[in-house]
């Protein structure tokens, strides 16, 4: 089964410190991998893809991420977090075949303490 | 820009009740669809569209209808309202142009308790 993995439920940080949110994934192809954020009460915001080309990606606010097919993973990370980088991040996967659709993980909650 | 736009944002229904939830765009894009986000569970395809008049099933769509007679709207509606039904609903929109398949941008979200 397609599918994708947010092994933390919570990660705690502290501001200035760097974030590793971690996502891995099981799709067969290549697949176009996405990260969005969600503050409360709010509906989902874009954040950052991975297509093709360089590993390393970087999206809004100041995150990235890094793509490694070996691991099938996905992590978004940001060198140093801000108390206002405390929201719901997601993982998300467009498996092959799925034109259509995309396939999200539980998401992390991602609390930047001061 | 409005972006999506999504009504009512909180609704109470009694179970068997009947609801649509509003979803509409102003983007010009061609791919809609709707999600419900439950806690630990993250967000779950219901039902989507890739344009006027085509609709498909998504990971969950049982005890829900869609219809897109129009690029702008793509209304959710719930014919027989279930507890199991109660969660937040978004609705989503993208454009399909070149093959590509862009980021989604999501409404606020329609929050729907069924007791």
């Amino acid at each position: 089964a397609q599918s994708v993995a947010q092994p933390e439920d919570q990660v705690n940080v502290a501001e200035g410190n760097p974030l590793t949110v971690k996502c891995t994934y099981s799709v067969s192809g290549n697949p176009y991998l996405f990260w969005y954020v969600q503050y409360p009460n709010r509906g989902l915001q874009f954040l950052l893809k991975y297509i093709t080309g360089d590993n390393l990606v970087k999206g809004s606010y100041g995150f990235e991420a890094e793509f490694n097919k070996s691991q099938t993973s996905f992590h978004l990370k940001k060198p140093s977090a801000l108390v206002s980088d405390s929201a719901l991040y997601f993982c998300a996967v467009r498996p092959l075949g799925g034109y259509n659709k995309l396939i999200f993980g539980a998401g992390t909650r991602l609390a930047v303490h001061p | 820009n409005a972006g999506v736009t999504q009504t009512p944002k909180f609704q109470v229904l009694k179970t068997g009740q009947s609801m649509t939830l509003q979803c509409a765009q102003d983007m010009n894009h061609e791919y809609m669809s709707w999600y419900r986000q439950d806690p630990g569970m993250g967000l779950r395809l219901i039902h989507y569209s890739v344009g006027a008049g085509i609709t498909d099933q998504g990971e969950v769509p049982n005890g829900y209808n869609v219809s897109r007679s129009t690029t702008e709207d793509f209304p959710l509606r719930l014919l027989s309202a279930a507890p199991s039904q109660t969660s937040v609903y978004f609705c989503a929109s993208t454009t399909t142009s070149g093959g590509a398949f862009g980021e989604l941008f999501f409404g606020e979200g329609s929050r729907l308790t069924v007791l």
